[in-house]
């Protein structure tokens, strides 16, 4: 099955920085790349996704990227606040074999104002 | 209101004591799924279900059972819970047909087993 890792398990940084989240899959076959949000104490959400035809995509302050050849891709955000403070999780699923998805260990990135 | 609940928020049981956690979404989703969390692990699955009597193994399904005799309804069971089961459980639940893969998650169930 696919194999999933995320790094780093935690960032900080100072408002108005950049973070950047890294992830590396293991199955060729995936091809939907979604990361997730979680806030303290509450459910993960959809921030952003990428599909493999794609090589970056963007929404206000954060964007994703996606290396097909090297089996990685980037969650960037820029001008960092406060409310960005958070756990995000990488995903990789193949969609044509639709079933498992497989998510990263998670990055806990903490703002400092 | 689109949503995914599940129910109970906080349980606290024994070792061995069966117990149900229940998951209901009311957005006419085929596909279901069920999470666990925990520190330094993220989100791994335990089973989930492409459709009604539909169900498969995730990544982590030892001790825990699944059914899905209604679309809306994604009960977890867990039949004899030992301590390694306390943690916080994810269901979610997402439309396989069309182009959107976003997966909506209920609030969670924080389990404790002693």
């Amino acid at each position: 099955g696919e194999n999933v890792e995320q790094h780093p398990s935690t960032l900080s940084v100072q408002e108005g920085d950049s973070a950047v989240i890294k992830c590396t899959y293991s199955d060729s076959a995936s091809n939907y790349f979604p990361w997730y949000k979680q806030e303290l104490g509450k459910r993960p959400q959809l921030i952003i996704d990428i599909r493999s035809n794609v090589g970056e995509k963007k929404d206000q302050r954060i964007a994703v990227t996606l290396n097909k050849t090297a089996k990685h891709f980037s969650l960037h955000i820029t001008e960092t606040q406060p409310e960005d403070s958070a756990v995000y999780f990488c995903a990789a699923i193949p969609i044509v074999n639709f079933n498992k998805f497989y998510f990263g260990s998670g990055t806990k990135l903490n703002v400092k104002p | 209101e689109a949503q995914v609940t599940q129910n109970p928020r906080y349980l606290i049981t024994v070792t061995g004591k069966k117990l149900t956690v229940t998951c209901s979404q009311n957005m006419n989703h085929e596909y279901m799924s069920w999470y666990r969390q925990d520190p330094g692990l993220g989100l791994r699955q335990i089973y989930y279900s492409m459709n009604v009597e539909v169900t498969d193994k995730g990544d982590v399904p030892e001790g825990y059972k699944v059914s899905r005799k209604e679309k809306r309804n994604f009960p977890l069971i867990l039949e004899s819970p030992s301590p390694n089961q306390t943690s916080l459980y994810f269901c979610a639940s997402m439309r396989i047909a069309g182009t959107n893969y976003e997966q909506y998650f209920g609030p969670g169930t924080r389990l404790t087993v002693t």
